[in-house]
């Protein structure tokens, strides 16, 4: 157990729907990245936030946003969903915002019918 | 541009046998970070090790070791000894000075047989 916790598990919906995946990091970590994992693109870095603040955005499409708040959880916000957003969500954490090994949740498997 | 090659796609050996996966990374920093992951059919995500680019040390943890050349820039896992229970999908990653997200390799799926 990493000590990330990712919800939900799983999550069905239907395409054009907004779905939230939410993250809380290790103990005392202050980084929170997210990651998508599909069968054709691989694992792809989304965006990470370091204490509240986005520090960094890969391949995330504009019609996906995230925050991290206060108290350092983080949500993932998914909207017109598309068949293609099919993939398993993974949220990391670590304690700085540098190269440092970064910590998984179990991740969020979303499917889009 | 940074990028990690895993050219072995899937690895099936039989058990006790020892594998190596091969990592393969490209980027024009000098000070860089590799990793290996590892995800078990569960399907989380689980950190191995981590080796900066100025420590050219050889690794061994327990049947794990690692082996990281910056002159072939490849940082190679082996497994010692397999078990059934080290099936899983392995990945290589790359990160760098600055930069705050890991760069994976498409993986490589391990089978150990009984």
């Amino acid at each position: 157990d990493s000590g990330v916790t990712q919800t939900p598990k799983h999550l069905i919906t239907a395409t054009g729907q907004r779905v939230t995946l939410r993250c809380s990091p290790r103990s005392g970590d202050l980084s929170v990245y997210w990651y998508q994992q599909s069968l054709d693109q691989g694992l792809q870095f989304l965006i990470h936030y370091y204490n509240g603040e986005e520090r960094a955005k890969g391949n995330i499409l504009e019609r996906f946003s995230a925050q991290q708040f206060p108290d350092l959880h983080s949500e993932l916000n998914l909207s017109s969903l598309e068949l293609g957003d099919s993939a398993l969500y993974f949220c990391a954490s670590s304690f700085t915002g540098g190269p440092n090994e970064q910590f998984f949740g179990p991740g969020t498997r979303l499917t889009v019918l | 541009a940074q990028k990690v090659t895993q050219a072995q796609t899937e690895i099936s050996v039989v058990e006790k046998e020892d594998v190596t996966l091969d990592c393969v990374y490209e980027t024009r920093d000098t000070t860089y970070y590799l990793f290996w992951y590892k995800q078990p059919p569960s399907g989380e995500l689980v950190f191995l090790i981590r080796r900066n680019s100025f420590d050219e040390q050889n690794e061994i943890s327990g049947r794990y070791s690692w082996n990281f050349q910056k002159s072939t820039s490849s940082f190679n896992f082996t497994i010692t000894a397999s078990q059934v229970v080290d099936s899983a999908v392995y990945f290589c990653a790359l990160s760098f000075q600055g930069a705050q997200k890991l760069v994976f390799g498409q993986g490589t799926r391990l089978t150990i047989n009984p």
